[in-house]
């Protein structure tokens, strides 16, 4: 069974603050997917990253994908209050592309 | 297109009850899949379908079952509802490959007392 570590499970910040989660596994995935969902709503797909040691850039966000494939982080620059949510990572594992596997998630909370 | 979609919204069982959740998607997606969000634990994957007729379990699909008759729908059926099923289901399609997108439907709420 592949597994996600997802962390912090909380983050609470002022607005104009960094932050970072990140996405750890000892497994190595195909691809890793970032999703943000707001309350009462399914997911929604921000990024996927599928090389190893890939950098992408969505406004403020920057999301990078290990070396190794292995793990994955998600930056957030100068935080704004319409970032608050909830912020899942999963990965895709060898040939089962369409299968993920998610993270616990991380409950951003920014404060105005 | 109105992407995926789900009903009922809300759902409150007595144990023991069997219902059947809906998942219908207009975007002629190969890949659907049904996942449970319960506090702290991300979302787990139930059951999954590649394709009308082929089905494959998930994560946790004891107490589940699932069908696909046809490319767009893909029902979950609880067969005795448990408390432990108590949670929020989710279900999304996406096309086949490892960078799919997965879109995802806004949720039945299920309480079982």
């Amino acid at each position: 069974t592949q597994l996600l570590e997802q962390s912090p499970q909380f983050l609470s910040i002022q607005e104009g603050e960094n932050l970072t989660v990140y996405c750890n596994s000892s497994s190595v995935f195909s691809s890793l997917q970032w999703y943000r969902q707001e309350p009462g709503e399914g997911p929604v797909l921000l990024v996927t990253v599928v090389t190893g040691g890939e950098v992408k850039k969505l406004k403020r966000l920057t999301f990078q994908f290990g070396d190794a494939r292995k793990d994955s982080s998600l930056h957030i620059t100068a935080a704004q209050t319409g970032d608050t949510g909830l912020y899942l990572c999963a990965g895709a594992g060898g040939t089962s592309y369409g299968k993920l596997t998610f993270g616990q998630g991380t409950i951003l909370t920014v404060h105005p | 297109n109105a992407g995926v979609t789900q009903t009922p919204k809300f759902q409150v069982l007595k144990t023991g009850q069997s219902m059947t959740l809906q998942c219908a998607q207009d975007m002629n997606h190969e890949y659907m899949s049904w996942y449970r969000q319960d506090p702290g634990m991300g979302l787990r994957l139930i059951h999954y379908s590649v394709g009308a007729g082929i089905t494959d379990q998930g994560e946790v699909p004891n107490g589940y079952n699932v069908s696909r008759s046809t490319t767009e729908d893909f029902p979950l059926r609880l067969l005795s509802a448990a408390p432990s099923q108590t949670s929020v289901y989710f279900c999304a399609s996406s096309y086949w490959g490892r960078e799919g997108e997965q879109f995802f439907g806004p949720g039945t709420r299920l309480t079982v007392l």
